[in-house]
């Protein structure tokens, strides 16, 4: 496997279900983050994590929780979501952060998220 | 606070037009990077170039050109001859230096049709 996969590709839950979405990271980086991309909307960066720790929580419900237990794998935690919780969820991952020189991120293929 | 902005939504041309997709966006940091991805219909964003404040000079990749003003804080990306495999959205974004996460400010993005 190369660059950054997310499982699963599709999803779909009730809203009392609890969930989890996965990716990983193949690219030696050391930083990982969540979005959420909707309809009409642009991305928003929900998480982020670099050398395991959480550097960014950007104001998101309590019902989503990450979880990054080494710098390849990262994941998302879902429980109890709402029907405007359905959307494309999008992982990333980079080099080193906070250093000033702000690389590129590469993302995952996604995960679209349909709550009933 | 940054910004990103791009005004066009949505952009339709024929095989091997040339077609230039606008980007303004707004930061009161000197330092700063600018990014633009592709996101084809299958939902991976795709990076395409980062270009740092300091850095003017114009990019050539192949049909992909891209055009710097820092005078009107501006990013504009060029596709020459364009090709149906270029239908995508296109997003623009910024990265200020002196962030501790390297956050990534998205435009809403450019749905670009390219027609045989």
């Amino acid at each position: 496997e190369t660059g950054v996969t997310q499982t699963p590709r599709h999803l779909v839950m009730g809203m009392t279900n609890k969930k989890s979405l996965k990716c990983e990271q193949h690219l030696g980086h050391n930083a990982m983050y969540w979005y959420k991309q909707s309809a009409k909307k642009p991305l928003e960066l929900m998480f982020v994590y670099s050398l395991e720790e959480r550097v960014e929580n950007n104001s998101v419900p309590s019902r989503f929780s990450p979880e990054c237990p080494n710098s390849s794998h990262l994941f998302l935690h879902l429980h109890t979501l709402q029907p405007e919780d359905s959307a494309l969820y999008l992982c990333a991952s980079s080099q080193e952060i906070g250093s000033g020189r702000n690389y590129e991120q590469y993302f995952g293929p996604g995960t679209r998220l349909t709550v009933t | 606070a940054q910004k990103v902005t791009q005004a066009q939504t949505e952009i339709s041309v024929v095989e091997k037009e040339d077609v230039t997709l606008d980007c303004v966006y707004e930061t009161r940091d000197t330092t700063y990077y600018l990014f633009w991805y592709k996101q084809p219909p299958s939902g991976e964003l795709v990076f395409l170039i980062r270009r740092n404040s300091f850095d003017e000079q114009n990019e050539i990749s192949g049909r992909y050109s891209w055009n710097f003003q820092k005078s009107t804080s501006s990013f504009n990306f060029t596709i020459t001859a364009s090709q149906v495999v270029d239908s995508a959205v296109y997003f623009c974004a910024l990265s200020e230096a002196t962030g501790a996460n390297s956050k990534l400010t998205f435009g809403k993005g450019i749905t670009l049709s390219v027609r045989p």
